[in-house]
């Protein structure tokens, strides 16, 4: 079992719609939560971090944390074509406190 | 600006011709890493550093070294690249990275540098 999986993707969706992108993680014990954007041919950027079990708003932006289940998830509301690119999600595990351990990232495409 | 700098952005060479790849970050971050990342494969951590002569292998440290002798620096050492380094390069800086902390106060979260795409023939 990958320690953080994602579904590949790609995950198409028309503009203005909600794109839903959802990561599990196998650590029961993981504390810190993160969701990278990464444009093609272009380096991560953070956008979302979670901590806590609930929702985290930030314009249109919404990751939800659910611990018990062990899966995080990113909305994207009104989703946009500048949203086109691979949402990356990422961990940092316990006992590990060093290391921040990514999934392989979903596929965004979002149609005109 | 605050950055990430790493150098060459594009390097071909051939096996078991050492080359280096440097990063550089401008922020004081205690933490730095090093990923690879491959199609399929997502990134992967090779090597990371806490702080200034503290380093230790992350995932997939085969084949690499480096070395911390200041905070800005992070040097990617391929002593003897073969084909299966051929990869796309980040160097990533964080003020720290610990378990539990929010990042609202830096904490991992992670500036990465522009890339470097190496190919080993």
């Amino acid at each position: 079992q990958k320690e953080v999986e994602q579904n590949s993707g790609p995950l198409s969706v028309p503009e203005g719609a909600i794109a839903s992108l959802n990561c599990t993680y196998s650590d029961r014990g993981s504390q810190s939560f993160f969701w990278y954007r990464q444009y093609s041919g272009k380096s991560p950027e953070l956008i979302m971090s979670i901590y806590s079990n609930g929702d985290k708003e930030d314009g249109r932006f919404t990751a939800q944390l659910n611990k018990a289940s062990q899966y995080v998830s990113l909305l994207i509301r009104d989703s946009q074509p500048s949203d086109s690119a691979t949402y990356l999600c990422a961990v940092t595990r316990t006992g590990t406190a060093s290391k921040l351990t990514f999934g392989t990232g979903t596929r965004l495409q979002v149609t005109l | 600006e605050a950055q990430v700098t790493q150098n060459p952005r594009y390097l071909i060479t051939v096996t078991g011709k050492k080359l280096t790849v440097t990063c550089s970050q401008n922020m004081n971050h205690e933490y730095m890493s090093w990923y690879r990342q491959d199609p399929g494969l997502g990134l992967r951590q090779i090597y990371y550093s806490m702080n200034v002569e503290v380093t230790d292998k992350g995932d997939v440290p085969e084949g690499y070294k480096v070395s911390r002798k200041e905070k800005r620096n992070f040097p990617l050492i391929l002593e003897s690249p073969s084909p299966n380094q051929t990869s796309l390069y980040f160097c990533a800086s964080s003020l720290v990275l610990a378990a539990g902390l929010h990042g609202s106060s830096g904490a991992n979260v992670l500036t990465f540098g522009a890339g470097s795409r190496l190919t080993v023939l």
